[in-house]
Protein backbone atom coordinates (compact mmCIF):
# COMPACT_ATOMS: atom_id res chain seq x y z
CA UNK A 1 0.00 0.00 0.00
CA UNK A 2 0.84 3.85 -0.26
CA UNK A 3 2.07 5.74 3.16
CA UNK A 4 2.93 8.60 3.90
CA UNK A 5 4.48 8.96 7.31
CA UNK A 6 5.64 12.17 9.55
CA UNK A 7 5.65 12.95 12.86
CA UNK A 8 1.75 14.26 14.68
CA UNK A 9 3.39 17.30 16.45
CA UNK A 10 6.19 18.92 17.23
CA UNK A 11 7.11 21.96 19.52
CA UNK A 12 9.53 24.56 19.05
CA UNK A 13 10.77 27.80 20.25
CA UNK A 14 10.46 31.30 18.36
CA UNK A 15 13.88 32.03 16.62
CA UNK A 16 15.09 28.85 17.12
CA UNK A 17 15.11 26.25 13.78
CA UNK A 18 12.58 22.79 13.46
CA UNK A 19 13.33 20.22 11.21
CA UNK A 20 9.92 18.15 10.19
CA UNK A 21 10.41 14.50 8.65
CA UNK A 22 8.71 12.65 6.18
CA UNK A 23 8.78 9.44 5.14
CA UNK A 24 7.21 7.42 1.92
CA UNK A 25 6.50 4.75 0.02
CA UNK A 26 4.52 4.77 -2.80
CA UNK A 27 3.66 3.44 -6.20
CA UNK A 28 5.76 5.34 -8.19
CA UNK A 29 7.49 8.45 -7.60
CA UNK A 30 6.32 12.29 -9.64
CA UNK A 31 7.60 14.87 -6.99
CA UNK A 32 7.54 15.39 -3.49
CA UNK A 33 5.22 18.62 -2.19
CA UNK A 34 5.01 20.21 1.36
CA UNK A 35 1.77 22.61 2.65
CA UNK A 36 1.25 24.66 5.39
CA UNK A 37 -2.41 24.67 6.56
CA UNK A 38 -3.34 27.26 9.71
CA UNK A 39 -6.73 25.56 11.94
CA UNK A 40 -9.57 26.32 9.82
CA UNK A 41 -7.75 27.52 6.22
CA UNK A 42 -7.01 25.33 3.18
CA UNK A 43 -3.39 24.45 2.49
CA UNK A 44 -0.65 26.74 0.60
CA UNK A 45 1.64 25.54 -1.06
CA UNK A 46 6.18 25.48 0.30
CA UNK A 47 7.81 23.48 -1.68
CA UNK A 48 8.21 21.05 -4.90
CA UNK A 49 11.07 18.51 -4.66
CA UNK A 50 11.13 16.27 -7.73
CA UNK A 51 15.29 16.02 -7.90
CA UNK A 52 17.89 15.12 -5.18
CA UNK A 53 18.87 17.53 -2.60
CA UNK A 54 18.14 20.80 -1.00
CA UNK A 55 15.95 23.57 -2.16
CA UNK A 56 15.75 26.63 -0.51
CA UNK A 57 13.34 29.47 -0.22
CA UNK A 58 13.53 32.22 2.20
CA UNK A 59 13.59 30.50 5.86
CA UNK A 60 12.10 27.68 4.54
CA UNK A 61 13.85 24.58 2.69
CA UNK A 62 12.72 21.04 1.90
CA UNK A 63 15.09 18.25 0.96
CA UNK A 64 14.87 15.15 -0.49
CA UNK A 65 16.55 11.60 -0.95
CA UNK A 66 14.49 9.35 -3.45
CA UNK A 67 16.83 6.64 -2.46
CA UNK A 68 16.11 6.35 0.97
CA UNK A 69 11.97 7.65 0.65
CA UNK A 70 12.78 10.92 2.91
CA UNK A 71 12.02 14.57 2.52
CA UNK A 72 12.36 16.80 5.34
CA UNK A 73 10.82 20.44 5.70
CA UNK A 74 13.47 23.05 7.62
CA UNK A 75 12.14 26.26 9.34
CA UNK A 76 14.60 28.90 10.34
CA UNK A 77 14.03 31.47 12.52
CA UNK A 78 10.87 30.51 14.02
CA UNK A 79 7.96 33.01 14.10
CA UNK A 80 4.61 32.57 16.42
CA UNK A 81 3.04 32.40 12.42
CA UNK A 82 4.68 29.23 11.48
CA UNK A 83 2.31 27.87 14.28
CA UNK A 84 0.35 25.43 11.90
CA UNK A 85 0.21 21.69 10.36
CA UNK A 86 2.66 20.77 7.92
CA UNK A 87 1.96 18.12 4.92
CA UNK A 88 3.61 16.19 3.47
CA UNK A 89 2.07 14.77 -0.12
CA UNK A 90 3.74 12.20 -2.77
CA UNK A 91 2.53 12.31 -6.19
CA UNK A 92 3.01 9.01 -7.80
CA UNK A 93 2.82 7.42 -10.93
CA UNK A 94 -0.85 7.83 -11.33
CA UNK A 95 -0.36 11.61 -10.74
CA UNK A 96 -2.17 11.40 -7.81
CA UNK A 97 -1.19 13.06 -4.34
CA UNK A 98 -1.16 10.54 -1.60
CA UNK A 99 -1.02 13.12 1.67
CA UNK A 100 0.50 12.32 4.79
CA UNK A 101 -1.84 13.31 7.93
CA UNK A 102 0.49 16.27 8.91
CA UNK A 103 2.34 17.67 11.55
CA UNK A 104 0.99 20.03 13.90
CA UNK A 105 3.84 22.32 15.13
CA UNK A 106 3.35 24.53 18.00
CA UNK A 107 6.07 27.27 18.11
CA UNK A 108 6.11 28.74 21.60
CA UNK A 109 7.73 32.50 22.67
CA UNK B 1 0.56 32.56 -8.13
CA UNK B 2 -2.98 31.63 -9.44
CA UNK B 3 -6.47 31.96 -7.29
CA UNK B 4 -9.25 29.46 -6.58
CA UNK B 5 -12.08 30.36 -5.27
CA UNK B 6 -14.56 28.39 -3.06
CA UNK B 7 -18.20 29.23 -1.75
CA UNK B 8 -19.53 29.51 0.41
CA UNK B 9 -16.74 29.49 3.33
CA UNK B 10 -19.58 27.94 5.72
CA UNK B 11 -22.74 26.12 5.30
CA UNK B 12 -25.41 25.33 8.12
CA UNK B 13 -28.15 22.55 6.47
CA UNK B 14 -30.45 20.33 8.34
CA UNK B 15 -30.55 16.88 7.14
CA UNK B 16 -31.85 15.69 4.18
CA UNK B 17 -31.20 18.78 2.25
CA UNK B 18 -28.83 19.64 -0.32
CA UNK B 19 -25.68 21.64 -0.38
CA UNK B 20 -24.18 23.06 -3.43
CA UNK B 21 -20.23 24.29 -3.10
CA UNK B 22 -18.76 25.98 -6.23
CA UNK B 23 -15.54 26.35 -6.91
CA UNK B 24 -13.83 28.85 -9.83
CA UNK B 25 -10.47 29.17 -11.00
CA UNK B 26 -10.35 33.27 -11.37
CA UNK B 27 -7.61 33.36 -13.52
CA UNK B 28 -6.53 30.57 -15.45
CA UNK B 29 -8.03 27.38 -17.06
CA UNK B 30 -8.69 24.17 -15.27
CA UNK B 31 -9.50 20.86 -16.95
CA UNK B 32 -9.18 19.37 -13.95
CA UNK B 33 -10.08 19.96 -10.43
CA UNK B 34 -9.87 18.08 -6.71
CA UNK B 35 -12.40 17.60 -4.57
CA UNK B 36 -11.18 17.26 -1.04
CA UNK B 37 -12.31 16.25 2.56
CA UNK B 38 -11.17 16.84 5.45
CA UNK B 39 -12.33 15.86 8.68
CA UNK B 40 -11.24 17.48 11.97
CA UNK B 41 -7.08 16.62 12.81
CA UNK B 42 -7.00 14.75 10.08
CA UNK B 43 -5.30 14.52 6.51
CA UNK B 44 -7.20 15.58 3.38
CA UNK B 45 -8.89 12.55 1.35
CA UNK B 46 -9.35 13.20 -2.21
CA UNK B 47 -12.89 12.75 -3.06
CA UNK B 48 -12.94 12.76 -6.60
CA UNK B 49 -11.40 14.53 -9.85
CA UNK B 50 -13.98 16.45 -11.81
CA UNK B 51 -12.86 16.76 -15.04
CA UNK B 52 -14.01 19.23 -17.67
CA UNK B 53 -16.76 17.96 -20.11
CA UNK B 54 -17.19 14.54 -18.74
CA UNK B 55 -17.83 12.67 -15.74
CA UNK B 56 -15.54 12.73 -12.66
CA UNK B 57 -13.43 10.26 -11.51
CA UNK B 58 -14.31 9.10 -7.61
CA UNK B 59 -12.21 7.72 -5.10
CA UNK B 60 -12.97 4.03 -3.32
CA UNK B 61 -15.61 4.43 -1.05
CA UNK B 62 -17.36 7.29 -2.39
CA UNK B 63 -20.87 7.62 -3.12
CA UNK B 64 -20.96 9.41 -6.21
CA UNK B 65 -24.91 9.83 -6.25
CA UNK B 66 -24.52 11.52 -3.01
CA UNK B 67 -22.10 13.50 -3.90
CA UNK B 68 -22.58 14.98 -7.53
CA UNK B 69 -19.57 16.69 -9.36
CA UNK B 70 -20.33 19.24 -12.34
CA UNK B 71 -17.73 20.60 -14.32
CA UNK B 72 -19.54 22.35 -16.58
CA UNK B 73 -16.90 25.22 -18.04
CA UNK B 74 -13.27 25.46 -17.76
CA UNK B 75 -13.35 27.92 -14.34
CA UNK B 76 -16.04 25.95 -12.56
CA UNK B 77 -16.50 22.74 -10.93
CA UNK B 78 -19.30 22.28 -8.27
CA UNK B 79 -20.29 19.76 -5.44
CA UNK B 80 -23.16 19.23 -4.37
CA UNK B 81 -24.10 17.26 -1.64
CA UNK B 82 -27.27 15.55 -1.74
CA UNK B 83 -29.35 14.44 1.03
CA UNK B 84 -26.96 15.48 3.33
CA UNK B 85 -26.68 13.89 7.01
CA UNK B 86 -24.60 14.86 10.42
CA UNK B 87 -21.77 12.45 8.99
CA UNK B 88 -21.66 14.79 6.02
CA UNK B 89 -20.44 17.53 7.92
CA UNK B 90 -16.87 18.08 7.27
CA UNK B 91 -14.01 20.62 5.86
CA UNK B 92 -14.84 20.43 1.70
CA UNK B 93 -11.70 21.96 -0.21
CA UNK B 94 -11.34 22.22 -4.16
CA UNK B 95 -7.79 22.88 -6.05
CA UNK B 96 -6.65 22.93 -9.57
CA UNK B 97 -3.55 22.98 -10.82
CA UNK B 98 -2.74 25.75 -13.47
CA UNK B 99 -0.29 24.16 -16.45
CA UNK B 100 0.01 27.51 -18.11
CA UNK B 101 3.95 28.24 -16.76
CA UNK B 102 4.77 24.50 -16.47
CA UNK B 103 4.63 21.44 -14.78
CA UNK B 104 5.43 23.83 -11.01
CA UNK B 105 3.72 20.78 -9.02
CA UNK B 106 1.74 23.32 -7.27
CA UNK B 107 -1.76 22.57 -6.25
CA UNK B 108 -4.16 25.78 -5.96
CA UNK B 109 -6.47 25.72 -3.18
CA UNK B 110 -10.29 27.07 -2.73
CA UNK B 111 -10.36 28.77 0.63
CA UNK B 112 -12.88 25.61 1.73
CA UNK B 113 -16.23 24.92 3.13
CA UNK B 114 -17.17 23.91 5.89
CA UNK B 115 -20.16 22.18 5.91
CA UNK B 116 -21.97 21.77 9.09
CA UNK B 117 -25.57 19.20 8.96
CA UNK B 118 -28.28 19.16 11.83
Amino acid sequence: GQNIDQPTEMTATEGAIVQINCTYQTSGFNGLFWYQQHAGEAPTFLSYNVLDGLEEKGRFSSFLSRSKGYSYLLLKELQMKDSASYLCAVRDDNYQLIWGAGTKLIIKP
Amino acid sequence: GAVVSQHPSWVICKSGTSVKIECRSLDFQATTMFWYRQFPKQSLMLMATSNEGSKATYEQGVEKDKFLINHASLTLSTLTVTSAHPEDSSFYICSARDWSGGDTGELFFGEGSRLTVL
